[in-house]
């Protein structure tokens, strides 16, 4: 079992849409958690850290459940420029224990 | 603004032929970073150096070796290159604390032949 996990996509939604990404996370020791944002062929950048009581930023809402070990992204009143793969990180303590899922892809369309 | 500058972008090896990448980061980061991506396995770390004259080994170093050159800069080798390193590169940088702030470089394209 890969110690990060995301549903690849493609989620495909019209302009205007609520979506939601899950990701699972399989250490229970995790200590932060966070949601990055790559597109096409550039670099991730840092999205959003997900705190333990939620956190919003604009049209983005982070969610964390540790009982259920996972984190949530969702995306209100999605734009053109939303599209892009989002990928679902968590720090385990130390400079190695950064992990990435593979990411999930979101294409926003007219 | 450089943030971090990683070269080449674009790179075509044959099988056998040796190479480096170059990483280099202006903002007095201590720790740096290789990832090799590739589709549908997300980012995994090759190699990391928590400061200056350390290094250490990440999830999937085989065939690779790394310098930490100064604080600056963080070089990848392949020594070896085979058609399993085909791959897209990517250096980051972290600042201090439990932060998961990574910068990332724009990327270097490896295709090995």
């Amino acid at each position: 079992r890969k110690e990060v996990e995301q549903d690849p996509g493609p989620f495909n939604v019209p302009e205007g849409a609520t979506v939601a990404f899950n990701c699972t996370y399989s250490n229970s020791a995790s200590q932060s958690f966070f949601w990055y944002r790559q597109d096409c062929r550039k670099e991730p950048k840092l999205l959003m850290s997900v705190y333990s009581s939620g956190n919003e930023d604009g049209r983005f809402t982070a969610q964390l459940n540790r009982a259920s070990q996972y984190i949530s992204l969702l995306i209100r009143d999605s734009k053109l420029s939303d599209s892009a793969t989002y990928l679902c990180v968590v720090f385990s303590g130390g400079y190695n224990k950064l992990i990435f899922g593979a990411g999930t892809r979101l294409a926003v369309h007219p | 603004n450089a943030g971090v500058t990683q070269t080449p972008k674009f790179q075509v090896l044959k099988t056998g032929q040796s190479m480096t990448l170059q990483c280099a980061q202006d903002m007095n980061h201590n720790s740096m970073y290789w990832y090799r991506q590739d589709p549908g396995m997300g980012l995994r770390l090759i190699y990391y150096s928590a400061s200056e004259g350390t290094t250490d080994k990440g999830e999937v170093p085989n065939g690779y070796n790394v310098s930490r050159l100064n604080k600056r800069e963080f070089s990848l080798r392949l020594e070896s290159a085979a058609p399993s390193q085909t791959s897209v590169y990517f250096c980051a940088s972290k600042g201090t604390g439990n932060t998961g702030e990574l910068f990332f470089g724009e990327g270097s394209r490896l295709t090995v032949l």
